[in-house]
């Protein structure tokens, strides 16, 4: 499929708002995920927004969609050192359902 | 609930060799996935079965990979022969409907020397 693209690299303090962004291409996704990859370990869920809605909130977790830019960021609140690992956005594709993703963003929280 | 599982989690082969990868998904998911990660990227599918068949196999390398699903639970993938740039981290996912959302497994990591 067509690039969903994210940024590389993100670096932020420990206790701040962390932003990762993505843009997909499949304007008529159903659903668009983020997921999150720990060194070593598969990929866990961490949300995922419906695409008729603008926002989904879940405890530190934001997620906001733009449809007409077909642009999607994750927020982070009072981000930890335990977040720190490599965040994927996946949207799911027309026929099948089946996920296309990003090349992840690697997210570094410093004390 | 258990989640999906694979074996191995390494494999260390030489090209040309072969080698073959078992995901059990969650119990009741119809859906199975396998994705290829190659390091530096997101996982890309290979092959998506709905209960015992194929729904989409247009980005497996046919020529070297297989993959079945035989009873309609756990899955196989096979490379034969290897290549180098097989070299990739293999992700089983599972979900209930191809609607639904994707679990994963921890992955099964080979190197292809």
């Amino acid at each position: 499929g067509e690039d969903v693209e994210q940024s590389l690299f993100l670096s932020v303090r420990e206790g701040d708002s962390s932003v990762i962004n993505c843009t997909y291409t499949d304007s008529s996704s159903t659903y668009l995920y983020w997921y999150k990859q720990e060194p070593g370990a598969g990929l866990q869920l961490l949300t995922y927004i419906f695409s008729n809605m603008d926002m989904k909130q879940d405890q530190r977790l934001t997620v906001l969609l733009n449809k007409k830019d077909k642009h999607l960021s994750l927020r982070i609140a009072d981000t930890q050192t335990g977040d720190s690992a490599i965040y994927f956005c996946a949207e799911s594709m027309d026929s099948g359902y089946a996920l296309n993703f990003g090349k992840g963003t690697s997210l570094l929280v410093t004390p | 609930e258990a989640g999906v599982a694979q074996s191995p989690r390494y494999k260390i082969i030489e090209k040309r060799q072969s080698v073959a990868f078992w995901c059990n998904p969650i119990s009741g998911h119809a859906t199975l996935y396998w994705y290829q990660q190659i390091l530096g990227q997101g996982p890309k599918l290979l092959i998506q079965f709905q209960n015992n068949g194929v729904v989409d196999d247009s980005q497996l390398p046919k020529d070297r990979f297989s993959a079945e699903r035989l009873k309609g639970v756990d899955s196989t993938l096979k490379i034969q022969p290897a290549k180098l740039e097989d070299s990739a981290v293999y992700l089983c996912a599972s979900s209930q409907t191809p609607q639904e959302t994707q679990y994963f497994g921890p992955g099964t990591r080979l190197l292809v020397l």
